[in-house]
């Protein structure tokens, strides 16, 4: 079965930093350019990062850029997100996807999402 | 950055209505638009990608159109677990922007 499942969520102050970790089975991970996107309690769905098959290309919104730092490692089959400097603003859902293969770039498999919450 | 605007924000519906959902892009993006399910609590789930292609496992009431700026979600008619918060995305550039939803829900 073609899965992502998302960890590494959790309460964090502000300031504080955390990693996401995201582990795909049931396809050639290697082979698939990888997203981040979240989703604030009662909002809608917001892009976050995007890296290439071989991890040679990211990038960033501009809402986290500087502070977030998107990763992958082939040979675990794993994506990563290491926040730093995190705020209130960055509460939320945070979800890993896979972008379907060809040239129209769609999310095809997404990951259940971890939550991470920003608070003192 | 490219804005997407999705109307309406939220509609109600009964089953077997038939429900459209339209999407405006700020700049032309060809047919590089899709469109995701999301239900409360879950992730989204891709429905149709590059305007009008079904994914795979989607169910054929659902349908895309449109492409340049304006697209339109159709379905043909709603069944009961059709009802959720839709969402269009452009994959023409990056940032690969959202639309702000679109809630259907039961008359």
């Amino acid at each position: 079965e073609v899965q992502l499942v998302e960890s590494g969520g959790g309460l964090v102050q502000p300031g504080g930093s955390l990693r996401l970790s995201c582990a795909a089975s049931g396809f050639t991970f290697s082979s698939y350019s990888m997203n981040w996107v979240r989703q604030a309690p009662g909002k809608g769905l917001e892009w976050v990062s995007y890296i290439s098959s071989s991890g040679t290309t990211i990038y960033y919104a501009d809402s986290v850029k500087g502070r977030f730092t998107i990763s992958r490692d082939n040979a675990k089959n794993s994506l990563y997100l290491r926040m730093n400097s995190l705020r209130a603003e960055d509460t939320a859902v945070y979800f890993c996807a896979r972008v379907r293969a060809g040239v129209f770039e769609a999310f095809d498999i997404w990951g259940q999402g971890t939550m991470v919450t920003v608070s003192s | 950055d490219i804005q997407m605007t999705q109307s309406p924000s939220s509609l109600s519906a009964s089953v077997g209505d038939r429900v459209t959902i339209t999407c405006r892009a700020s700049q032309t993006i060809s047919s590089y638009l899709n469109w995701y399910q999301q239900k409360p609590g879950k992730a989204p789930k891709l429905l149709i990608y590059a305007a009008s292609s079904l994914q795979s496992g989607v169910p054929s009431r659902f349908s895309g159109s449109g492409s340049g700026t304006d697209f339109t979600l159709t379905i043909s008619s709603l069944q009961p677990e059709d009802f959720a918060t839709y969402y269009c995305q452009q994959s023409y550039s990056t940032p690969p922007a959202f639309g702000g939803g679109t809630k259907v829900e039961i008359k």
